[in-house]
């Protein structure tokens, strides 16, 4: 069946360094969206890319959609105890439209 | 504005009791609903989804059942707990149209069975 790979499971940062997280699925997608689950919260959604190629950024994240529409990254820069959390790839199927999960990616800033 | 209403919040049960979690979603109509399972720092398995009343999808055979008895309405069910059954459960709604499947999520229901 059709999957969404995501890596790595956890890292690890101190405070101030970069923090990258990969999604590669194993078909072409719609679209991919991206969500942050904080620890003890619900996801919730930060974005959504449709466009082969496309890159977006919201302040200190930058979100890029590959050209085959397979694959998509999140890299936040400087890292901030606000970023804590769990992050979420989500790829829409071409075939039934449901979402495709990533497994998330947990952001802990080391002390 | 659309909400979207989940409880309860927390809940423990024991082995071999029935289960009721119910969702419900306003502002919005023929949404698409989601039933997932979240285990403790894992990801999300999608259980049921439901694209109109009386439309339930089951994505992992199991000991739950889902229904819609009315639009925005989402139940999930069992009639006996397991402890495998423990996780966040969490409703989502999405629009039906196809081509803006943003999930939006209720805060979920701690489940832990006994």
């Amino acid at each position: 069946g059709q999957q969404v790979m995501q890596i790595p499971q956890y890292q690890h940062v101190q405070e101030g360094e970069d923090f990258t997280t990969y999604c590669n699925s194993s078909t072409t997608l719609s679209n991919i969206q991206w969500y942050k689950q904080r620890p003890g919260g619900h996801p919730v959604f930060l974005i959504q890319l449709v466009k082969s190629g496309e890159v977006k950024k919201q302040k200190r994240l930058t979100f890029q959609f590959g050209e085959a529409k397979k694959n998509s990254s999140l890299h936040i820069t400087a890292t901030q105890t606000t970023d804590v959390g769990t992050y979420f790839c989500a790829g829409e199927s071409r075939s039934n439209y449901q979402l495709i999960w990533g497994a998330g990616t947990k952001l802990i800033i080391k002390p | 504005s659309q909400t979207i209403h989940q409880w309860p919040a927390t809940l423990v049960q024991p082995v071999g009791s029935p289960l009721s979690l119910e969702c419900t979603v306003e502002g919005t109509s023929n949404p698409n609903l989601y039933w997932y399972r979240q285990a403790a720092g894992r990801g999300l398995q999608l259980l049921f989804y439901s694209v109109g009343i009386g439309q339930i999808s089951s994505e992992v055979p199991q000991n739950l059942s889902a229904s819609r008895p009315q639009d925005r309405q989402f139940i999930l069910s069992s009639k006996k707990l397991l402890l495998s059954d423990s996780g966040f459960y969490l409703c989502a709604w999405s629009h039906r149209t196809v081509m803006n499947t943003e999930a939006f999520f209720g805060q979920g229901t701690r489940l832990t069975v006994v």
